[in-house]
């Protein structure tokens, strides 16, 4: 059964900084790897998608990495803004799953 | 990127009744739709799949007969919680896809209330 972890749960940091969040998965076998930002009381947008073929994907400040072998994937998230602050969630699509399977999250928070 | 929309965004209905809530791919034909249910600080938990035109697939532990999905068109997907009870508040979402493992979107999210 595949399970996501996600570390840190929080994380604070002055606005400007780079920084790393980073997503676990138990089993390699996946499709694809997505990266989702959330709002309070908000739905999920999409951030970046990650084929199982691929090693990253970029999206302006946004850069995801992933490594099946080592069942890891990282979200670098370059010159922080306080807009960036939400909870990033990392998902799994499977191999015996047709659905997603969700982190708990990372709960941004950007200080300006 | 596509676009999905949920309606309502909040609802607060009395214990006993009915809530139906509504996900709409807007520019695209979802042949998969999912149905999440989200706790408070918690991720997302499955509660069922959908395929246009045939029934869903509830996740274990999750009541078939209280949470009524019906997909009947490629573009909308519906979520009816039957005699609600408070402890079916929640944050529920809907997620869409166009193919077996294309990258999934989702609404923006119900924020039902039941008192």
């Amino acid at each position: 059964k595949q399970e996501v972890t996600q570390i840190p749960a929080a994380l604070s940091v002055p606005e400007g900084e780079n920084l790393v969040l980073n997503c676990s998965f138990t089993d390699s076998a996946i499709y694809n790897l997505q990266w989702f930002r959330q709002d309070p009381g908000k739905g999920l947008t999409s951030l970046l998608l990650i084929q199982s073929s691929q090693r990253e994907q970029t999206s302006g400040r946004l850069n995801a990495s992933l490594d099946k072998s080592s069942g890891r994937s990282t979200l670098y998230i370059a010159a922080s803004q306080p807009g960036d602050s939400a909870t990033y969630l990392c998902a799994i699509l499977g191999g015996s799953q047709g659905n997603l399977i969700f982190g708990k999250g990372t709960k941004l928070s950007v200080k300006p | 990127g596509a676009v999905v929309s949920q309606h309502p965004s909040r609802v607060i209905c009395k214990s006993g009744t009915s809530v139906k809530i509504e996900c709409r791919s807007l520019d695209f034909q979802a042949t998969t739709m999912f149905w999440y249910r989200q706790f408070p600080k918690q991720s997302l938990m499955l509660m069922a799949t959908s395929n246009e035109g045939s029934k869903a697939t509830y996740e274990q532990g999750v009541e078939k007969d209280k949470f009524l999905i019906n997909h009947a068109s490629l573009t909308l997907s519906t979520l009816t919680v039957t005699s609600a009870h408070p402890e079916d508040s929640s944050f529920y979402i809907c997620s869409a896809r166009w193919g077996a493992n294309t990258e999934a979107f989702f609404g923006q999210g119900t924020r039902l209330t039941v008192v």
